[in-house]
């Protein structure tokens, strides 16, 4: 089944600094890649994704990349803000696996620090 | 909110004991998860439900199980409760078998065992 691996699992940056979040996953056939934001006791929420047919994409502060060759993406925030601490976790999933669903990374604790 | 239901937000009870999580998806999702999230943990995936039937287990214990309804809601049991099953409880939504359309996550279900 997919394998998704997720580093780091702690970034701490000065507020308005940028912060870079990376994933790889290891089905080649993974063709959607969320990325959820979880604040302290609260569900996660969906803030951006990617499809495999695109390389980037991006929501004003927040971008995501992927290299399906590399079989990596990568999450960028800018200009970074105190809202933006949480943690993130990133998803891949296979259209067809043997278990249907979104296979998740470990998570990464991003720190603003002030 | 997200439009997933989960009931109780709050949860206490011995060991030994059993419990039912409930919850109700998105109108319109036909899919359900389950997640289980420790403290400082990942989110764990513990099986899925679509349109009725299961789909896909992850790492259920057997003491837990789960089912869907023909209304769609879910409930998932824990019975022979431990302390380790202490964790935050999500449960998520999607409309497509596979969740490539991106999952909504309800509340979740804080579950302290004593």
């Amino acid at each position: 089944g997919e394998n998704v691996e997720q580093h780091p699992s702690t970034l701490s940056v000065q507020e308005g600094d940028s912060a870079v979040i990376k994933c790889t996953y290891s089905d080649s056939a993974s063709n959607y890649f969320p990325w959820y934001k979880q604040e302290l006791g609260k569900r996660p929420q969906l803030i951006i994704d990617i499809r495999s047919n695109v390389g980037e994409k991006k929501d004003q502060r927040i971008a995501v990349t992927l290299n399906k060759t590399a079989k990596h993406f990568s999450l960028h925030i800018t200009e970074t803000q105190p809202e933006d601490s949480a943690v993130y976790f990133c998803a891949a999933i296979t259209p067809g696996g043997g278990a249907d669903g979104l296979t998740f990374g470990k998570g990464t604790h991003l720190i603003i620090q002030p | 909110d997200s439009g997933v239901t989960q009931t109780p937000k709050h949860l206490i009870t011995a060991t030994g004991q059993r419990v039912t999580l409930r919850c109700s998806p998105r109108s319109g999702d036909l899919s359900v998860y389950w997640y289980q999230q420790s403290l400082d943990q990942g989110l764990q995936f513990l099986i899925q439900y679509y349109n009725g039937e299961e789909r896909a287990k992850g790492n259920i214990l057997e003491r837990f199980s789960a089912q869907q309804f023909p209304d769609l809601h879910s409930e998932l049991n824990l019975s022979s409760l431990e302390l380790g099953d202490s964790a935050l409880y999500f449960c998520a939504s999607s409309v497509r078998r596979t969740g490539s359309d991106g999952y909504t996550f309800g509340s979740g279900t804080r579950l302290t065992v004593v």
